[in-house]
């Protein structure tokens, strides 16, 4: 079946530091990927997508490529802020299946 | 603007006692999920519905229920079965099933 393995938490980083956090998936066909990010005491919200391999998804200054020879999608921010303290969620969803396998998340604090 | 709405946002449970989660959407979505987050955890399945009056079992469906007799709703019920119902619970819906999903503002379920 499905799974994504996300990098164990939590991370804690300094603001305007470089951030990276490693997502790996394995599946059969061809997802698309996503990262979701959940603020305390809230649902989750879509933070970027591919859909497919050497696609890059952004926003927000975060950036994931698509990586299908690595099965990877790692998400990345030059610069994190305070206002990043979040769990970020990696994602997986097969077009078949109609649902979504998500990572287990990984918490970012950054401290000013 | 359309949404997600979870009501109430926190839940208290008596032992031996049945609880219904309510899950409203406004979006025009024909897919609906419920997932369950525990603290440090990710989200793990418990039902979904891909259109009115059909459902499917989740990867933790025991002690649970659903139905689905409107396309914008979509309740969840905690029975006295679920030994361990402490848990943030999300609700979801997707475009026919396209993804990305998405999120409520979650319901938090306590025992008393």
């Amino acid at each position: 079946g499905n799974s994504v393995t996300q990098m164990e938490g939590p991370v804690t980083l300094s603001e305007e530091a470089f951030l990276t956090i490693n997502c790996t998936y394995t599946a059969t066909g061809y997802p698309s990927l996503f990262w979701y990010v959940q603020y305390p005491g809230e649902g989750l919200q879509l933070l970027l997508k591919a859909t497919k391999a050497d696609d890059k998804g952004s926003n927000k200054g975060f950036e994931a490529t698509y990586r299908k020879e690595t099965t990877s999608f790692h998400l990345e921010k030059g610069s994190v802020q305070v206002s990043d303290s979040a769990v970020y969620f990696c994602a997986l969803s097969d077009a078949n299946a109609g649902k979504s396998t998500f990572g287990d998340g990984t918490t970012l604090t950054v401290k000013p | 603007d359309g949404g997600i709405t979870q009501s109430p946002k926190y839940l208290f449970r008596k032992e031996g006692q049945n609880v219904t989660l309510s899950c409203e959407q406004n979006l025009n979505h024909d897919a609906m999920y419920w997932y369950r987050q525990d603290p440090g955890q990710g989200l793990r399945l418990i039902y979904y519905s891909q259109i009115v009056n059909d459902f499917q079992k989740g990867d933790i469906a025991e002690g649970y229920s659903v139905s689905r007799e409107k396309k914008e709703s979509f309740p969840l019920t905690v029975t006295s079965a679920q030994k361990n119902p402490t848990a943030f619970y999300l609700c979801a819906s997707t475009d026919r099933g396209k993804q990305p999903q998405h999120f409520g503002d979650g319901t938090r379920l306590s025992i008393l």
